[in-house]
């Protein structure tokens, strides 16, 4: 079946610093790729898309690139803030959207 | 007010006790979903609507019901709580493509004592 597997957290960063959370998955077919955020005391929040291979997913200075090749989503920003610290979900659609299946997690905390 | 409505935000209940979490959206859209979250284990689907008339277990079902009132409604039941149903418990709906994600509400937090 589909999954999706997410780097450990939690990652710890100084701001301004370079940010890399890892993202790979097993799907059948073409599957929509997404990442989440959620921000403490609250639901996910949909960051950024990617519905098929080599589309980039770009948002609020996020981005992620759909690989086919190496099954991979990885979520970059060049320089993150305090406020950036979150719990960061890594998900995949099927087609047609039926199911959904979302990653562990990944805690984020940025330091001033 | 909120795409996705949640309530109540908090529930402290005690086991045995039956307990509804109730959910409002006012996107329009026919797919609505019940997750559980649990710290490492990420979001579980509990139960899946596709329209009105149509509902579907997910991955751990068990111990919970579902009610699709409306298009825009989706109540979770428990009908009898036990402790380990302590959790967040997220509503989301999405539309008909899959392709643009889904909108959840801000939670409702369980616990059973």
């Amino acid at each position: 079946g589909n999954s999706v597997t997410q780097m450990e957290g939690p990652v710890t960063l100084s701001e301004e610093a370079f940010l890399t959370i890892n993202c790979t998955y097993t799907a059948t077919g073409y599957p929509s790729l997404f990442w989440y955020v959620q921000y403490p005391g609250e639901g996910l929040q949909l960051l950024l898309k990617a519905t098929k291979a080599d589309d980039k997913g770009s948002n609020k200075g996020f981005e992620a690139t759909y690989r086919k090749e190496t099954t991979s989503f990885h979520l970059e920003k060049g320089s993150v803030q305090v406020s950036d610290s979150a719990v960061y979900f890594c998900a995949l659609s099927d087609i047609g959207g039926f199911k959904t299946i979302f990653g562990a997690g990944t805690r984020l905390f940025v330091k001033a | 007010d909120a795409d996705v409505t949640q309530t109540p935000r908090n529930r402290i209940t005690k086991t045995g006790k039956r307990i509804m979490l109730e959910c409002s959206q006012t996107k329009g859209h026919d797919r609505m979903y019940w997750y559980r979250q649990d710290p490492g284990l990420g979001l579980r689907l509990i139960y899946y609507s596709f329209d009105v008339k149509d509902i579907n277990k997910g991955e751990i079902s068990d111990g919970y019901s579902v009610s699709r009132q409306a298009q825009a409604k989706f109540s979770l039941s428990l009908e009898s709580a036990i402790p380990n149903q302590t959790a967040l418990y997220f509503c989301a709906t999405s539309d008909t493509t899959g392709n643009y994600g889904y909108t959840f509400g801000s939670g409702t937090r369980l616990t059973v004592v």
